[in-house]
C-alpha cells in the first residue's frame, strides 16, 4: 500500500463545477504539499500546510491532521485548470528533506 | 529572481550513452533534491545533496547514476551508460534549508528535464 492515496485517479468535470482532490495518507507528517504539473510541463507548488486551511483565489486546500487526510477544492472551474494535481507529504522529523509524493489525480475540465 | 533552472529540458541518448542532467537552484538556496518521475508512476525522490555534500541517496539506483553539486556551479546528475528503462522526466527542487516543512523554506521545483534513451 502506498504511503500517500490519492483518489479519484482521473476526474472529468464541466467548466464552472465545483472540485474536489482528496489525499490519504498513512505516515506522520510535518506538512503537505498540493502541486500542479501541466502536460508535458513543470511542477508548480500551489500550497504548502500543516493544519487548518489555505485559500488562494479559486483553490482551497485543507487538511486535518488527525485523520490523515487533505483536501484539494477548486470552485468555479475553467478548462486551463486542467492539469494532474500531486500531493506530496514531508514526513516528520523531515530529516532527509524528501517528499514523498501520491500518483496524482489528472483532472480534465471541459468548456 | 530566476526559479529553478534546469537543462537541457530535452535530451535524447542512445543505449549506453552518457547522460548530464543540470539543475542550477533558486538564488540563495543551497538545498538541491532531483526526483525522477517514470512514464505514468507518481514522482520517487533519487537524492538530496547540500553544497558539497551528499545528504541521503537512498532513491539512487546503485549502479550507473551519481549526483554532485560542487561549491561553484550547477548540481549534476550523472547516468552512465543509459537504458531504455531510465527514460523518465528528471525533477529537480531546491529549499533555503532543510526544514522544509516550515513555510518559506519549502521546496520549489524546476521544469524538468525529459529524458529520453533509443
Amino acid at each position: 500500500k502506498n504511503e500517500v492515496e490519492q483518489s479519484p485517479q482521473n476526474l472529468t468535470a464541466q467548466e464552472g463545477e465545483f472540485i474536489t482532490i482528496n489525499c490519504s495518507y498513512s505516515v506522520g507528517i510535518s506538512a503537505l504539499h498540493w502541486l500542479q504539473q501541466h502536460p508535458g510541463g513543470g511542477i508548480v507548488s500551489l500550497f504548502m500546510l500543516s493544519s487548518g486551511k489555505k485559500k488562494h483565489g479559486r483553490l482551497i486546500a485543507t487538511i486535518n491532521i488527525q485523520e490523515k487526510h487533505s483536501s484539494l477544492h477548486i470552485t468555479a472551474s475553467h478548462p486551463r485548470d486542467s492539469a494532474v494535481y500531486i500531493c506530496a507529504v514531508v514526513l516528520n522529523g523531515g530529516s532527509q528533506g524528501n517528499l514523498i509524493f501520491g500518483k496524482g489525480t489528472k483532472l480534465s475540465v471541459k468548456p | 529572481n530566476a526559479g529553478v533552472m534546469q537543462n537541457p529540458r530535452h535530451l535524447v541518448r542512445r543505449r549506453g550513452q552518457e547522460a548530464r542532467l543540470r539543475c542550477s537552484p533558486m538564488k540563495g538556496h543551497s538545498h538541491v533534491y532531483w526526483y525522477r518521475q517514470l512514464p505514468e508512476e507518481g514522482l520517487k525522490f533519487m537524492v538530496y545533496l547540500q553544497k558539497e555534500n551528499i545528504i541521503d541517496e537512498s532513491g539512487m539506483p546503485k549502479e550507473r547514476f551519481s549526483a554532485e553539486f560542487p561549491k561553484e556551479g550547477p548540481s549534476i546528475l550523472r547516468i552512465q551508460q543509459v537504458v531504455r528503462g531510465d527514460s523518465a522526466a528528471y525533477f529537480c527542487a531546491s529549499s533555503y534549508s532543510r526544514q522544509i516543512w516550515q513555510s518559506g523554506n519549502e521546496q520549489f521545483f524546476g521544469p524538468g528535464t525529459r529524458l529520453t534513451v533509443l
